[in-house]
Formats: C-alpha cells, structure tokens, sequence
C-alpha cells in the first residue's frame, strides 16, 4: 500500500532563517506531488505541484521554492522565511497521469510559525 | 479567480441527526468535484470523486450529489456520530486553457461538531 511521510510536524522559525520541508512517498512510482499550504482563515492554496523528477510548477508567486531532487521525493524551501510564511503546510500525491478524477492523498502536515 | 463556497462555515449537531451542506463552484469548464474530510490532528482523506452532472456517490452513512450546470454539490451525513465530527472540503477543479493545469482549488470547508 501506498504511505505519505512528511516531516517535521512542527517547526517555529524566525523570520529571515531558511526553511526545508520535507515529503516522500512509498508503494507508487512517478506520483504526481502537491505542496499545500492553509493559512489561518483560508483554504488549502496549492503552493506547487511536480509531475515527475526536476519538474516543477509553482501556483503562485512567493519566496518559497520546492524541489523534487527523485521521484517519490518533494522539498519545499525557503532561503528567508516572512512572517506570511506561518501556516500549515501539507504534502499531497496522486497517481500519475490523467489527474481530474484522481483523490489527493494527503501526509500528516508541518505546523510552521514564524516569529 | 476562482471561489469556492462552502456553507456552513460551521455546524453543531446532536447524536443521530441528519445533516447536509453545500459546496458551489463555477459552472463552466467542469472536470470534477472532490470531497474531503479532515478530522483534528489527522490527514484529509478524500471521499468522493464525481465527475459527471447527476453523480451521487455513497459511503456508509455519507452520500454526495452533484449538479454541474448550476454548480453546486451536496454532503449528506444520515444519523451523524461524534466520529463523524471533521472539517469537510470540497474542491473543485477546472479546465485551464492551455495543457497541464493540475490545479484543484479548495473552499474553506464545513467544520461539523456532533455532539454526544
């Protein structure tokens, strides 16, 4: 079966320190990864998303960055974290290819604040 | 832009009680529309994919409708439990012009007490 791991599951930072995220993924090859992001008060706001190794989409503008250095492998990055990074973080994958009716699964989350 | 609603924000219910909330999205482009359920410190668990006008789709006790032409789906949870207390979130996703749009967009969620 397939299983998400993604870690830390807490992390306080201050502001202007880096930041590394980290998600794998085992039982499944090529998944297409998904980094979320909750801020308080809103939804789930795809941050990025990676279809196969190198291959990187990002969603929105920001000082983060993710990488997806192996296949079942996803960093999210930030080189100088702002206190509107704070929010709760989540690593997803899907099955690879046609994506619409394919479920997220989701890992457990990291719980950043930036003080 | 796109919005996703999801109403209530919130919901208190006892024991046993039916219940139903609503997610709308845009109507136009339609691929598909998920729903989630995330309980405290755990991971959102999809329950349903649906994807075609008319879709109802079950699961226990929780069973989902769809209508894409005025773009809206219903949740129903029949004689709720406290185990069924979660955040529920729908997303919904939509075709992009141009290729490799992997995009679901999230609505806020219906956060559901049951209470013993």
């Amino acid at each position: 079966s397939q299983t998400i791991h993604q870690w830390p599951a807490t992390l306080v930072q201050p502001v202007g320190s880096p930041l590394s995220l980290e998600c794998t993924v085992e039982g499944t090859s090529n998944p297409n990864l998904y980094w979320y992001r909750q801020a308080a008060g809103r939804g789930l706001q795809l941050l990025f998303y990676s279809v196969g190794i190198g291959q990187i989409s990002s969603e929105v503008p920001q000082n983060l960055s993710a990488s997806r250095p192996q296949d079942r492998q996803f960093i999210l990055s930030s080189k100088k974290l702002l206190l509107s990074d704070s929010g709760f973080y989540l690593c997803a994958w899907s099955v690879a290819g046609v994506t619409y009716n394919s479920p997220l699964h989701f890992g457990n989350g990291t719980r950043l604040t930036v003080t | 832009i796109l919005n996703v609603e999801q109403s209530p924000q919130s919901l208190h219910v006892q024991e046993g009680d039916s219940t139903n909330f609503t997610c709308s999205f845009p109507s136009s482009n339609f691929y598909a529309l998920h729903w989630y359920r995330w309980e405290t410190a755990k991971s959102p668990e999809a329950l349903f994919v649906m994807t075609l006008n008319g879709d109802e789709k079950k699961k226990g006790q929780i069973s989902a409708t769809l209508n894409t032409k005025e773009g809206y789906s219903y949740l129903y949870i029949k004689g709720s439990q406290p185990e069924d207390s979660a955040t529920y979130l729908c997303a919904f996703y939509m075709a992009y012009s141009g290729a490799g749009s992997y995009q679901l967009t999230f609505g806020k969620g219906t956060k559901l007490s049951v209470i013993p």
